[in-house]
């Protein structure tokens, strides 16, 4: 069965510091996996992509790693803002197939 | 503006009441995707359509869901004799490439309508 799991369901930092994410996947055979953004009320916002071939990839003050081998992923957010709270979304692309979504983690930024 | 937009953004329906629900993808994109996402859930594929072919309907729940684009640009996602378990927010995306592409294929979301089942 072709399943995303994200680790931890919510999450509760200070502003400043950082955070990582986690992300655990089956599906296969795998395309490519991506880190969405989703503040309340607002559809997904991409972070990264990331295919088979990619390890880390970076964009501003988040790294997204991916181990392919062991089917897992993580974000992480340094130097955290407030607007930093949102639902962090781990997605992963099926070849030739459609996405599957985690449940996401939910952080809180507090000041 | 240039993103995709989805209308109405809140619907309140009565148990029973059809309703319909508006996407609008960003001008020129080949694919659109419906999901819906329940609270505190990760949004869950609905259906898929490329152009005005609607190529994977898989997703949806049940036979009184049911998704048109019959120009190959503006979606409805049309529910009848809505039940209080189809309370959920309803995402539209879209892509400028085919689905099948072997390039990573980007998607964007709209703002999702928030559908309240009474």
């Amino acid at each position: 069965k072709n399943q995303v799991e994200q680790s931890p369901q919510s999450l509760i930092i200070l502003e400043g510091k950082n955070c990582t994410l986690q992300c655990n996947y089956t599906v296969s055979p795998f395309s490519n996996l991506r880190w969405y953004k989703q503040d309340t009320g607002r559809g997904p916002v991409s972070l990264t992509i990331m295919t088979f071939s990619e390890n880390t990839k970076s964009n501003r003050r988040y790294t997204a790693t991916l181990d392919a081998d062991t089917k897992q992923s993580s974000l992480h957010i340094t130097a955290s803002q407030l607007s930093d709270s949102a639902s962090y979304i781990c997605v992963v692309n099926r070849y030739l197939g459609r996405l599957y979504f985690g449940r996401g983690t939910q952080l809180t930024v507090w000041p | 503006g240039a993103g995709v937009s989805q209308s109405p953004r809140y619907k309140v329906a009565k148990r029973g009441q059809d309703v319909a629900l508006r996407c609008d993808p960003i001008s020129g994109h080949v694919s659109l995707f419906w999901y819906q996402q329940a609270l505190g859930q990760g949004p869950e594929f609905l259906t898929y359509f490329q152009n005005e072919a609607q190529l994977d309907k898989s997703g949806l729940p049940s036979d009184r869901f049911f998704a048109e684009r019959p120009e190959g640009s503006v979606s409805t996602l049309k529910i009848q004799r809505t039940q209080q378990e189809d309370s959920a927010v309803y995402l539209c995306a879209s892509s400028l490439r085919l689905f099948e592409d072997l390039v990573v294929n980007e998607q964007f979301f709209g703002p999702g309508t928030r559908l309240t089942v009474l």
